[in-house]
């Protein structure tokens, strides 16, 4: 089945410590999305992709950073987590983003700061 | 500048019973609207869409009614049964956007 796989599950790491997050697809989608969710909040874009071209949401911190090396694969670097940072973090893909398409998301990796 | 709004965090239906999510918007600019369905530790999936052209889209137990003037629409859900239990997302899409607005959501809780 074509799905959107993202890995870790659950990662912990400590205050101040880089991490990455990572996302692959099988879907050859077009858009990827990097989403943040907090309890009870709605799902924050961070930035997505459009093939190669990044788009970075105006309200996303410095901290958060992503590369996408192929079309397969998209990861989130954050340099340097504080401990708002904590939330489920999201991906998601899309075949070009317009006309209502649904994006598909995984199931999320949950990060933790300690 | 929340541009979606969930207002009820929760809501009990018994199972058999007409399940009624709402949604309100503030953008005119919004072309699409979407929900989607979230069980616990699983990743958002689609449900149902419609366009900002119309305003009744139907699938199976689902419809989405959408009221321009009063930027609102709804989820029905009929019958509601056990396995509906989860969160459910509305979305709006802006026109030549790639990206998606997102609500709060609303914790629906179907009781047998």
């Amino acid at each position: 089945d074509a799905m959107v796989i993202q890995n870790p599950r659950y990662q912990v790491t400590q205050f101040g410590k880089p991490v990455t997050l990572s996302c692959s697809q099988t879907l050859n989608h077009n858009v990827m999305y990097w989403y943040q969710q907090k309890s009870s909040q709605a799902p924050k874009l961070l930035f997505h992709y459009y093939d190669k071209d990044f788009n970075n949401e105006a309200d996303t911190p410095d901290n958060f950073q992503s590369r996408r090396p192929n079309t397969s694969f998209c990861f989130l670097d954050i340099r340097s987590p504080g401990l708002g940072d904590a939330a489920m973090y999201l991906c998601a893909t899309s075949r070009d983003g317009t006309g209502g398409q649904p994006q598909h998301f995984g199931d999320g990796t949950r990060l933790s700061i300690l | 500048d929340q541009q979606v709004k969930q207002n009820s965090p929760s809501l009990s239906v018994q199972e058999g019973r007409i399940s009624i999510l709402n949604c309100d918007y503030t953008n005119s600019m919004f072309d699409y609207f979407l929900w989607y369905k979230k069980y616990p530790a699983e990743g958002p999936t689609f449900l149902i869409s419609i366009s900002s052209i119309k305003d009744k889209n139907e699938d199976g137990r689902f419809t989405v009614f959408l009221n321009k003037s009063a930027k609102h629409l709804s989820l029905h859900i009929v019958p509601s049964q056990p396995g509906d239990s989860a969160v459910y997302f509305c979305a709006a899409s802006v026109r030549g956007a790639q990206k998606l607005v997102f609500g709060q959501g609303t914790r629906l809780t179907i009781n047998p």
